[in-house]
């Protein structure tokens, strides 16, 4: 079946230092790649997502390429912020399986000043 | 305009009763999705609705259902609980389904089975 694998956490960094949370996948068939983020008490946000080999998904500095090789999508950001603490979810969705997410085990992420 | 919609936010119910969770979706979506995330793991699918129609399930027992009404809003029931349904339950709305359009997720309804 489908899966996604994450790095466990929590990760904890200081303000301005680099982030990667790896995320690697199995898929039945083409995938469709998210990343996720949840702060404390809320639901998930759409933070970036890639739709085919070789895309770069990006936003507020958050970046993450599909690799298709390596089956990987793993995510980076060059300097994070405190307001970056939060939990991050790697998941995928297979072309035509409908809205059907599979989810990772999410990455915990805590920055401190 | 509104997010994704859930209510109740928190409830608290005992082992063998019964549960409906509802979610309202973006005006104009279409589809609901259905995830059970348990403390320290990744949501897992339930249920996809669209056009009220049952499109896809989950590997959840019988004990679980829902639906989708007219006006697109959804339910879940849960049935004869168990201390291991105790989760958060995430509502996911879009406006078709597959291809390329969003997910949107709502804040959930925290539910713990006593």
């Amino acid at each position: 079946g489908d899966s996604v694998t994450q790095m466990e956490g929590p990760v904890t960094l200081s303000e301005e230092a680099f982030l990667t949370i790896n995320c690697t996948y199995t898929a039945t068939g083409y995938p469709s790649l998210f990343w996720y983020v949840q702060y404390p008490g809320e639901g998930l946000q759409l933070l970036l997502k890639a739709t085919k080999a070789d895309d770069k998904g990006s936003n507020k500095g958050f970046e993450a390429t599909y690799r298709k090789e390596t089956t990987s999508f793993h995510l980076e950001k060059g300097s994070v912020q405190v307001s970056d603490s939060a939990v991050y979810f790697c998941a995928l969705r297979i072309t035509g399986g409908g809205n059907k997410l599979t989810f990772g085990t999410g990455t915990q992420l805590k920055v401190e000043l | 305009d509104a997010g994704v919609t859930q209510s109740p936010t928190h409830l608290i119910k005992t082992r063998g009763q019964q549960v409906t969770l509802r979610c309202s979706p973006i005006s104009g979506h279409k589809s609901v999705s259905w995830y059970q995330q348990v403390l320290g793991q990744g949501p897992q699918f339930i249920f996809q609705y669209y056009e009220k129609e049952e499109r896809g399930r989950g590997n959840f027992p019988d004990r679980f259902s829902a639906r989708q009404f007219p006006n697109y809003s959804s339910e879940l029931n849960v049935n004869a609980l168990l201390l291991g349904d105790s989760a958060l339950y995430l509502c996911a709305s879009s406006y078709m389904t597959g291809g390329s359009y969003e997910q949107y997720f709502g804040p959930g309804t925290r539910l713990t089975v006593t």
